[in-house]
């Protein structure tokens, strides 16, 4: 089955600052959603984005699906971004398969 | 537009007793998924339907798992007689159509004793 490694495992960060987040996959997909698990386990979907980028509010998402990667943005980090964040990938008639996560933790 | 719901929200249990879970999908909704989570890991699928019928069960362990969505709207998920090892937290998830953005409830939280 298709291969989804998420880089880094686990990352501290200043209130304030910009980090940036990694998902590589590999095979072709036609499916990739990026979601935040929070301290109280729920998981929120950020972008459904299989290729481009997209934008809301202080997030971002890079895919660039002919090179098997996506990238997550986050700046001005708040400690409400503290949780586990996703990268889930769908190969063409495949179900979503997710990474292991990035663990990150934002002080005050 | 309401969100997927499930109940319990946590359950307690000892080994070889029976458990339920419920879900409720995104009114609309025709796909809906089960997954199960174990503690420091990413969701797993456990199986998927499209409106009442099952789509993948591959990874379902179905001498003590089922689970059904008779109407196509909101399904159960079973276990019986549980074990240790099925301590986890259980996603249910919907889209509108197969391939589309999965939303996913808050689960619940599954401790064996």
């Amino acid at each position: 089955g298709i291969q989804v490694e998420q880089s880094p495992p686990d990352l501290i960060l200043q209130e304030g600052a910009n980090s940036t987040l990694r998902c590589n996959f590999s095979d072709s997909v036609n499916n990739l959603q990026w979601f935040h698990q929070n301290p109280w386990g729920q998981l929120i979907n950020l972008f459904y984005i299989p290729s481009g980028t997209k934008q809301n509010g202080r997030l971002s998402a890079t895919t660039v699906a002919t090179e098997r990667y996506s990238l997550l943005y986050i700046s001005s980090s708040q400690t409400t971004d503290s949780g586990v964040y996703f990268c889930a990938v769908r190969p063409a008639g495949n179900k979503l398969t997710f990474g292991g996560g990035t663990r990150v933790l934002v002080k005050p | 537009e309401a969100g997927v719901a499930q109940s319990p929200r946590y359950k307690i249990i000892e080994k070889r007793q029976s458990v339920a879970f419920w879900c409720n999908p995104i009114s609309g909704h025709a796909t809906l998924y089960w997954y199960q989570q174990i503690l420091g890991q990413g969701p797993k699928l456990l199986i998927q339907f499209q409106n009442n019928g099952v789509v993948d069960d591959s990874q379902l362990p179905k001498d003590r798992f089922s689970a059904e969505r008779l109407k196509g709207v909101d399904s159960t998920l079973k276990i019986q007689p549980a074990k240790l090892e099925d301590s986890a937290v259980y996603l249910c998830a919907s889209s509108f159509d197969r391939g589309q953005p999965q939303h996913f409830g808050d689960g619940t939280r599954l401790s064996i004793l």
